[in-house]
């Protein structure tokens, strides 16, 4: 059964910092990984999608990497804002399967000014 | 494009009433939806997969008869929550998969608070 595990579970910065969120997963056959924002009291939305062929993925200022050798992968924050403030999940999909998402427990971010 | 709706987006509801939550995909049909529940600082947990036209598979430890999902169209399931407790109130989030597709398009999430 996959387990995805994130660390840190929560994160204080000031405005500007660069920043490393971190997530694994016990099952390397996996299908994609998605990295999903969440709000308080929000839905999800998506940020970027790596396809387990891929090894990172860019939108503006986040970075996603993935090594699934070592059932890792990685969001990078660069020049942090006080509006990233939020909780940031990764979903992972296993292969061979109905491809339906296992989830971290999330990183809460603040990004205070 | 890709849009899913919820609603309500908040309910109170009082201990032993039943509650119904809809998900509605706006601008795609959705042969699959899953419902997830959210306890505060933990994951999306999934309850059940709801197949339009056919009884919802749940997750194990999850009451089917006390999680009513029904899927009567392609654009539509709801979750009924009956006799609802106190230990039922959480974040419930829905999600719609294209039909054809895999990947999942998230609904903006129902706060359910019983009292």
């Amino acid at each position: 059964k996959q387990e995805v595990t994130q660390i840190p579970a929560a994160l204080s910065v000031p405005e500007g910092e660069n920043l490393v969120l971190n997530c694994s997963f016990t099952d390397s056959a996996i299908y994609n990984l998605q990295w999903f924002r969440q709000d308080p009291g929000k839905g999800l939305t998506s940020l970027l999608l790596i396809q387990s062929s891929q090894r990172e993925q860019t939108s503006g200022r986040l970075n996603a990497s993935l090594d699934k050798s070592s059932g890792r992968s990685t969001l990078y924050i660069a020049a942090s804002q006080p509006g990233d403030s939020a909780t940031y999940l990764c979903a992972v999909r296993s292969s061979g399967g109905s491809y339906i998402p296992t989830f971290g427990r999330g990183t809460s971010l603040i990004v205070h000014p | 494009g890709a849009v899913v709706s919820q609603h309500p987006s908040r309910v109170i509801c009082k201990s032993g009433t039943s509650v119904k939550i809809e998900c509605r995909s706006l601008d795609f049909q959705a042969t699959t939806m899953f419902w997830y529940r959210q306890f505060p600082k933990q994951s999306l947990m999934l309850m059940a997969t709801s197949n339009e036209g056919s009884k919802a598979t749940y997750e194990q430890g999850v009451e089917k008869d006390k999680f009513l999902i029904n899927h009567a169209s392609l654009t539509l399931s709801t979750l009924t929550v009956t006799s609802a407790h106190p230990e039922d109130s959480s974040f419930y989030i829905c999600s719609a998969r294209l039909t054809g597709g895999y990947e999942q398009y998230f609904g903006p999430g129902t706060r359910l608070t019983v009292t």
